[in-house]
């Protein structure tokens, strides 16, 4: 069975902090998503990794596929990342390609 | 940016209804999801279509679900006969072609089951 686990649940930093989300998951993958939900609960897609880093702004996602572990760093936190952070990953193998998600990280960044 | 729309943004149904939940996915896409988050919990896999049929279905999907591509733009969901439980966010997602990963997601539509 697929499980994708995140820590923490819950993180508050100060505004300005860097901040690290991790996420590990118990089979082989295609592919992970680093998802973000807002307090109205879309979901927006932040990267989708399979191998190495990708930088997008202030965030950066990593990803060891011999480790099974990913992370999400966070650079010069901002009130306005303020969000739920969300891990999901594509099993490799199947063709439908649906998405295991983790639990979320509540991320609260205080002015 | 082409986008997954999805309506309604909210629908409240009494229990033993019949409810369709609408998705427009991005029209070049070919593989379509839909997903369910229980308010407090983990988002979950209920099914999904390629090719005007299911291709895999969670346990969560059973004979009370449907899911249709009728005119090949709409995707839609359809719960014959609402429980209680079925109150959920339900999204809405695709993918592009069969060598892609990257699924886009819809802005939900939150059921409330009275």
């Amino acid at each position: 069975k697929n499980e994708v686990e995140q820590s923490p649940q819950n993180l508050t930093a100060q505004e300005g902090e860097f901040i690290t989300i991790n996420c590990s998951y118990s089979v082989g993958i295609s592919a992970l998503h680093w998802l973000q939900q807002h307090p109205g609960g879309g979901i927006v897609s932040l990267f989708m990794l399979s191998s190495g880093k990708k930088k997008h702004g202030r965030l950066i996602a990593t990803i060891n596929i011999q480790e099974k572990h990913s992370s999400l760093h966070i650079t010069a936190s901002h009130p306005r990342d303020s969000a739920v952070y969300i891990c999901a990953v594509i099993a490799s193998g199947g063709s439908a390609r649906q998405l295991t998600f983790g639990s979320g990280t509540q991320l609260t960044v205080l002015p | 940016e082409p986008e997954v729309t999805q309506t309604p943004s909210h629908q409240v149904t009494q229990m033993g209804q019949e409810v369709i939940l609408r998705c427009v996915p991005i029209s070049n896409h070919l593989y379509f999801y839909w997903y369910r988050q229980i308010l407090g919990q983990k988002v979950e896999f209920l099914v999904s279509f390629y090719n005007n049929e299911i291709s895999e279905k969670s346990e969560i999907f059973d004979d009370q679900f449907s899911v249709e591509r009728p005119d090949g733009s709409n995707f839609t969901l359809k719960i014959r006969s609402t429980k209680l439980e079925d109150s959920a966010m339900y999204f809405c997602a695709s993918i592009l072609q069969g060598s892609s990963y990257e699924q886009y997601f819809g802005p939900g539509t939150r059921l409330t089951v009275t």
